[in-house]
């Protein structure tokens, strides 16, 4: 049973450059969701996908955006990189099971991105 | 709004000793808890979880946690710590809003075993 998967491991860009980020979840899972964890601090929630809509948003400004596809796998963009940009950024899986609720998330082991 | 506090922000234990990480959360409804461990760069692997029943949890590893509703807490314990317990450990609360469910996170305690 494959696990969250995330691509690419690693990414390096320069201030103002765009950024696109991967995730496919584990298998049997419809929800996912992203979070930003900066040097040394717990990870942010950023947004979280469901039914291929974004349901609910983190503090994060609109440079952050996303998406996700029929199959349940999703991407993160951001655009207008900035230094402070630069963390590690996980996305997390899990299955809907109420209105509102999702069961256990999941986490990918993440891509480090480092704006220079 | 929730949050989650991990007061110890950096805890050395030597190898064979007992370990409690604490952890005090903020959420106006009945929580749902969560432990976590981080290695080194790595993601982040579920330890253990309360949603209800039992307030004392059993996880993965040999940890386990108890919910004290009265304390706001949901400390993580283990009898005796082995030398690859060396990570960061991360609590979290499952925070219900907007029709969603997001997790929030404390920022993390990080734990060295000494040999």
């Amino acid at each position: 049973d494959a696990g969250v998967t995330q691509s690419p491991t690693h990414l390096i860009k320069t201030r103002g450059q765009q950024v696109t980020l991967r995730c496919s979840p584990k298998s049997g899972h419809d929800t996912v969701s992203w979070y930003q964890q900066a040097l040394g601090q717990g990870p942010q929630f950023i947004f979280q996908y469901y039914e291929e809509e974004e349901r609910q948003r983190g503090n994060f400004p609109d440079r952050f955006s996303g998406h996700q596809f029929p199959n349940y796998s999703s991407e993160l963009n951001v655009n207008a990189l900035w230094l402070g940009d630069s963390a590690l950024y996980l996305c997390a899986s899990s299955l809907r099971v109420g209105i509102s609720l999702t069961d256990t998330q999941y986490f990918g082991p993440g891509t480090r991105l480092t704006v220079l | 709004a929730q949050s989650v506090t991990q007061p110890d922000i950096h805890i050395t234990v030597s190898e064979g000793a007992s370990l409690e990480l604490r952890c005090n959360y903020s959420y106006g409804a009945t929580p749902y808890l969560f432990w976590y461990v981080q290695s080194p760069g790595q993601g982040l692997q579920l330890l253990l979880k309360y949603f209800s029943g039992d307030t004392l949890v059993q996880g993965i590893k040999g940890f386990e946690a108890e919910f004290k509703r009265s304390q706001s807490s949901f400390n993580l314990r283990k009898p005796s710590v082995h030398w690859s317990d060396a990570a960061e450990y991360f609590c979290a609360v499952g925070a219900l809003q907007g029709g969603s469910e997001k997790l929030v996170f404390g920022k993390g305690t990080k734990l060295t075993v000494n040999p």
